[in-house]
């Protein structure tokens, strides 16, 4: 139980152009959903919390406009990135939680921007 | 000083060794913890979870909490090479907090046939 899966896996793209990831949970229903980035070596940085049906909780320092987040389902989240730049290129990881404090994170996708 | 604290490694031990990682914090009102393990290029995979204080075990992993030392430790037991990863620990103070994540940097584990 507790399956989440991202797609896609893995993208490139070109610099300027608008990417979109999305995150399922796959056996449970997903309360509150989270998009996280990580660099090489580092650890996990939230970039915003979303819960079904309301606007996402951006984390400071985090482009609201920049990164549109979409939680139209309780089993569904979106990621947008929108015009793209080569410093965007990362690994992006969503959670989702139901009615307990813990996470489950998808596969992750990474994005490489040209 | 950073809410949770946890020594980056990396740690390198035989195949069959007992593994102790650990993590600090200052938040008094973290309720909840947890530990992830995520391997390379890979999401983080949920370990164990404990509410409050005291121990709790599942098959070769035993995750302890002491609240009045502010102090989580994961051991693993009989480490095999497939458990070379990064385990991350974190907590969470409860309600009210949306659920949200304090993060340890993750500790790099080798274990080596």
């Amino acid at each position: 139980g507790a399956v989440v899966s991202q797609h896609p896996s893995w993208v490139i793209c070109k610099s300027g152009t608008s990417v979109k990831i999305e995150c399922r949970s796959l056996d449970f229903q997903a309360t509150t959903m989270f998009w996280y980035r990580q660099f090489p070596k580092q650890s996990l940085m939230l970039m915003a919390t979303s819960n079904e049906g309301s606007k996402a909780t951006y984390e400071q320092g985090v482009e609201k406009d920049k990164f549109l987040i979409n939680h139209a389902s309780l089993t569904l989240s979106t990621l947008t990135v929108t015009s793209a730049h080569p410093e965007d290129s990362s690994f992006y990881i969503c959670s989702a939680s139901q009615a307990t404090e813990t996470q489950y994170f998808g596969p992750g996708t990474r994005l490489l921007v040209l | 000083q950073k809410e949770v604290e946890q020594d980056p490694g990396p740690l390198s031990v035989p195949e069959g060794a007992i593994v102790s990682l650990n993590c600090t914090y200052s938040n008094s009102a973290f309720q909840y913890f947890m530990w992830y393990r995520q391997y390379s290029r890979k999401g983080p995979e949920l370990l164990m979870y404990t509410y409050s204080s005291g121990n709790k075990e599942d098959g070769r992993f035993t995750a302890q909490v002491d609240k009045s030392s502010k102090y989580i430790s994961l051991f693993i037991r009989d480490s095999q090479p497939s458990d070379s990863a990064t385990y991350l620990c974190a907590m969470n103070p409860g309600a009210g907090n949306n659920r949200k994540l304090i993060w340890g940097l993750g500790t790099s584990l080798a274990v080596n046939p």
